[in-house]
């Protein structure tokens, strides 16, 4: 089946500390890959849409330059937390999908980030 | 705009009994269905879905689900639920009316299968 990798799966780090999280599709290509933003007890945030090749597609009250996004290629994509604080503590999420009609979106394991 | 709903934020049921973990949507072009398993502290696991075509759809582990046009209703079901079958449970809808449409996900439904 349909494989992303993510890592790293937990940082701990400094406030101010920029941190990247990467996420590939292993055995697909992705055309479109998706951030999310997990809180605890809590369902998926969508933070922003990735289109190889393309700049990242934000949804509101995500800000852009806080989160930089990547997807260089059809089966890398970055998300870079920039000077990070400890409100930016949470479990973010990678998905991809491929291209053909209906494809699942598929996620990796998730990344939890603790800023301190 | 599209939505999902799943009315229960927790299903209890004995292990060997049939479990159903229900699901409804809201979205104004094709709707395209999934339902997603999430372990403690892991992504989420795509377990089937519905695109088109026959209207019950079999998935992994065993799983399996309904989609209803005229209750708007993808409720997911399996004969004989396992300990293992605990976790959290979402189910989501894109508008497969476009080739960009993005998942929406239900707030989840947490499973749990007593021994």
């Amino acid at each position: 089946g349909a494989v992303v990798s993510q890592h790293p799966s937990r940082v701990i780090c400094k406030s101010g500390t920029s941190v990247k999280i990467e996420c590939r599709s292993l055995d697909f290509q992705a055309t479109t890959m998706f951030w999310y933003r997990q809180f605890p007890k809590q369902s998926l945030m969508l933070m922003a849409t990735s289109n190889e090749g393309s700049k990242a597609t934000y949804e509101q009250g995500v800000e852009k330059d806080k989160f930089l996004i990547n997807h260089a290629s059809l089966t890398l994509s970055t998300l870079t937390v920039t000077s990070a604080h400890p409100e930016d503590s949470s479990f973010y999420i990678c998905s991809a999908r491929g291209t053909g009609v209906g494809q699942p979106q598929h996620f990796g394991d998730g990344t939890r980030l603790s800023i301190l | 705009a599209q939505s999902v709903a799943q009315p229960e934020d927790q299903v209890n049921v004995a292990e060997g009994n049939p479990l159903t973990v229900k699901c409804t949507y809201s979205v104004s072009g094709n709707p395209y269905l999934f339902w997603y398993v999430q372990y403690p502290n892991r992504g989420l696991q795509f377990l089937l879905k519905y695109i088109t075509g026959d209207n019950l759809v079999k998935g992994s582990y065993g799983f399996e689900a309904e989609f209803n046009k005229s209750q708007t209703s993808f409720h997911l079901k399996k004969p004989s639920a396992l300990v293992s079958d605990s976790a959290l449970y979402f189910c989501a809808v894109r508008d497969g009316s476009t080739s960009y449409g993005k998942l929406t996900f239900g707030q989840g439904t947490i499973l749990t299968v007593h021994p």
